[in-house]
């Protein structure tokens, strides 16, 4: 079965410093997909990124980076000079080969104070 | 393209009444999927759809759920004869046919049950 965790409930870091989101999964598929997504105090889900098990190239999207390291079912987030704009729950998701249903992990509440 | 819309973004009912609630997916996307969200938690998978299909129902969909997605294009989800404990954000998604894409999601139905 798949298993998302989230090891870190809350976060708080002040403005500009670096944070890094940990997200570790289980699954016993060879295919599987890896995503992020942002809830703001909005409510809504923003997709942030997906990944492929074939893939384990790091990726850097402006402040955000993401590091797979499939030896450790890892897939670990990092905000750069954090913003309070970054204030949010952040999920971390997993779906299996041509399962599309996503399994969530219970997400990281970060707090980015000014 | 607006994105995924739901309706209604709140919902207060008694115990025992029954709810239905929309969503709206984004237009060209094939695939519609509802999940719940309690308090502290990630997202739930409850139900996906390709077209008017529905495809897999979670565990947690008991009888007294329903959904349909009657011509591909909008789905309802109801819920009959209401308990305290369905008391949660219901979330709709869609995305694109094909190989796993990142699913996109609408701002939720709040449902209290009272």
């Amino acid at each position: 079965a798949q298993k998302v965790t989230q090891a870190q409930t809350e976060i708080s870091v002040v403005e500009k410093e670096d944070v890094t989101l940990d997200c570790v999964y289980e699954t016993r598929d060879t295919t599987y997909y890896l995503f992020w997504y942002k809830q703001p105090p909005s409510g809504e889900l923003v997709f942030l990124i997906r990944r492929n098990s074939f893939d384990e190239q790091n990726e850097i999207s402006g402040r955000y980076s993401w590091n797979f390291q499939k030896s450790t079912s890892s897939f670990n987030f990092t905000i750069t000079a954090s913003q309070v704009v970054d204030s949010a729950v952040y999920f971390c998701a997993l779906s299996e080969g041509s399962n599309y249903k996503l399994t969530f992990g219970k997400g990281t509440l970060l707090t980015v104070n000014p | 393209d607006t994105g995924v819309s739901q309706d209604p973004r709140h919902k207060i009912t008694k115990r025992g009444q029954n709810v239905t609630f929309r969503c709206d997916p984004i237009s060209e996307h094939n695939r519609l999927y509802w999940y719940r969200q309690t308090l502290g938690q990630g997202p739930e998978f409850l139900t996906y759809f390709q077209n008017e299909a529905q495809l897999e129902k979670s565990r947690l969909l008991s009888d007294r759920f329903s959904a349909e997605r009657p011509k591909g294009s909008f789905s309802t989800l109801e819920i009959q004869r209401t308990e305290q404990g369905d008391s949660a954000m219901y979330l709709c998604a869609s995305s694109p046919a094909g190989l796993t894409y990142e699913q996109y999601f609408g701002p939720g139905t709040r449902l209290t049950v009272t």
